[in-house]
């Protein structure tokens, strides 16, 4: 069954540091979708990506943050700066047009800022 | 702030019984509602879908809507001890490709 794979499973970086998220969504997909998890609470929206640019965003996604689809099968997640705050489980997501299916979750990135 | 309601739980079950998780959802404009199953420390993974009033049947998984009342629920029968996990509710305006908004999600523990 198709997978979607993220890299790496666990980032530690410091605070004020870049980290960026690297997920390679499946390849029949058009959309592409990063979603957080601080633990114990609820999945939320970051954004989605449909042709090569953003198709909406939620508060979440501040300048900071950044999306990337540099070639036809990564898709990246940059966050500047970081802060404290944004230690979260990180996942993407990716899904074709048909609306009946929901997403497919890639595994996730447990990223912890010290 | 369009939200997704569900009890968090837990709610324990003996083997072999009837689960029963229940949802409710305050944006009208959402069309399509989402069953997702998490383990503990992994991803969301879909179970059901539905977008239609009514009962939808996979195994041993219905999922049922009520959009008059706003209301999701999904069922699990002859439940088994695999199936102890967070079950988390969600709900899309216009299908698979916008965003998804989840709820907390409710905690299932099957008793063997």
């Amino acid at each position: 069954e198709p997978e979607v794979t993220q890299t790496p499973s666990h980032q530690v970086t410091q605070m004020g540091q870049e980290v960026i998220l690297r997920c390679v969504p499946i390849s029949n997909h058009l959309y592409f979708y990063w979603y957080r998890q601080i633990l114990g609470q609820k999945v939320e929206f970051l954004v989605s990506f449909y042709n090569n640019e953003i198709s909406e965003k939620s508060e979440i996604f501040d300048d900071r943050f950044s999306v990337e689809r540099p070639d036809g099968s990564n898709f990246t997640l940059k966050i500047r700066s970081t802060k404290l705050e944004d230690s979260a489980m990180y996942f993407c997501a990716s899904s074709d047009r048909d609306p009946y299916y929901g997403y497919t979750f890639g595994s996730g990135t447990r990223l912890t800022v010290v | 702030q369009k939200e997704v309601e569900q009890n968090s739980g837990p709610l324990s079950v003996p083997e072999g019984a009837i689960a029963s998780l229940n949802c409710t959802y305050s944006d009208r404009g959402s069309q399509s509602f989402f069953w997702y199953r998490q383990y503990s420390g992994k991803s969301p993974e879909l179970i059901m879908f539905i977008y239609s009033n009514g009962d939808k049947e996979d195994g041993r998984f219905t999922a049922q809507l009520n959009k008059a009342s706003q209301y999701v629920s999904l069922l699990i029968r002859d439940s088994q001890p695999s199936d102890s996990a967070t079950y988390l509710c969600a709900a899309a305006r216009s299908g698979g490709y916008q965003k998804v908004t989840f709820g907390t999600g409710t905690k299932l523990q099957v008793i063997p």
